[in-house]
């Protein structure tokens, strides 16, 4: 099932200006994690944030969480033609049986216009 | 650090047939979990290893089975595979299992069933 739904579904946007995508879950979590994936390759590791954390940057990613509004944000600033890929955010899903696993979200295609 | 590493990256079979997947994880990872990403669900989460043992399991009929050896490795297997079994095969690996690890993930499998 899926855990996260990102929003927008796409983005295009001009290289230089900023990229926000946002995510929204259901269920509680003990962490959110945000990846990268270009075109038809594996996924990469952004920036993991914890329940108990608001707000974390990495570079030129900025990425806060709301557990109140059971959402977070990923905002690329300055943003370049190599940010061109989909963005997935990922949550912990309580599996019930102590342990956990991710559940991903069906991402936001970010285009950055050269 | 070699990355992960996944065997074969493109694999076309029949219906009926049967297919097994190989990965690599990072030295010293002991973690390596399985997703299914497709255009239409997404990424899924299939099944998650932790020392030879499965941690995990996602919503997956049982033609859809896997192991981990003793260094780690492991390989899916799907049996009797339908049209929908076409799909990026995604391996991923951490040092420790569960939902607050980050994950490394592979290049993928693309399998292309006929």
């Amino acid at each position: 099932s899926q855990q996260g739904e990102e929003d927008p579904q796409a983005l295009s946007i001009q290289e230089g200006e900023n990229a926000t995508m946002n995510c929204s879950y259901k269920t509680s979590i003990n962490n959110l994690q945000w990846y990268r994936q270009n075109s038809g390759r594996g996924l990469v590791h952004l920036i993991l944030i914890r329940s108990n954390e608001r707000e974390k940057h990495s570079g030129r990613l900025r990425v806060t969480l709301d557990t109140s509004k059971k959402s977070s944000s990923l905002l690329i600033t300055a943003s370049r033609a190599a940010d061109t890929a989909s963005y997935f955010c990922a949550t912990d899903d309580d599996s019930g049986a102590g342990s956990y696993q991710l559940t991903f979200g069906k991402g936001t295609k970010l285009s950055v216009i050269p | 650090k070699a990355g992960v590493t996944q065997t074969p990256r493109y694999l076309i079979k029949t219906r009926g047939q049967q297919v097994t997947l190989s990965c690599s994880p990072i030295s010293g990872h002991r973690s390596v979990s399985w997703y299914q990403q497709t255009p239409g669900q997404g990424l899924q989460f299939l099944f998650e290893y932790f020392s030879e043992t499965q941690r995990n399991k996602g919503n997956f009929p049982g033609r859809f089975s896997g192991r981990q050896f003793s260094n780690s490795r492991s390989e899916m297997n799907v049996s009797t595979l339908e049209l929908g079994d076409s799909a990026l095969y995604l391996c991923a690996s951490s040092l420790g299992y569960g939902g607050d690890n980050e994950q490394f993930f592979g290049p993928g499998t693309r399998l292309t069933v006929l």
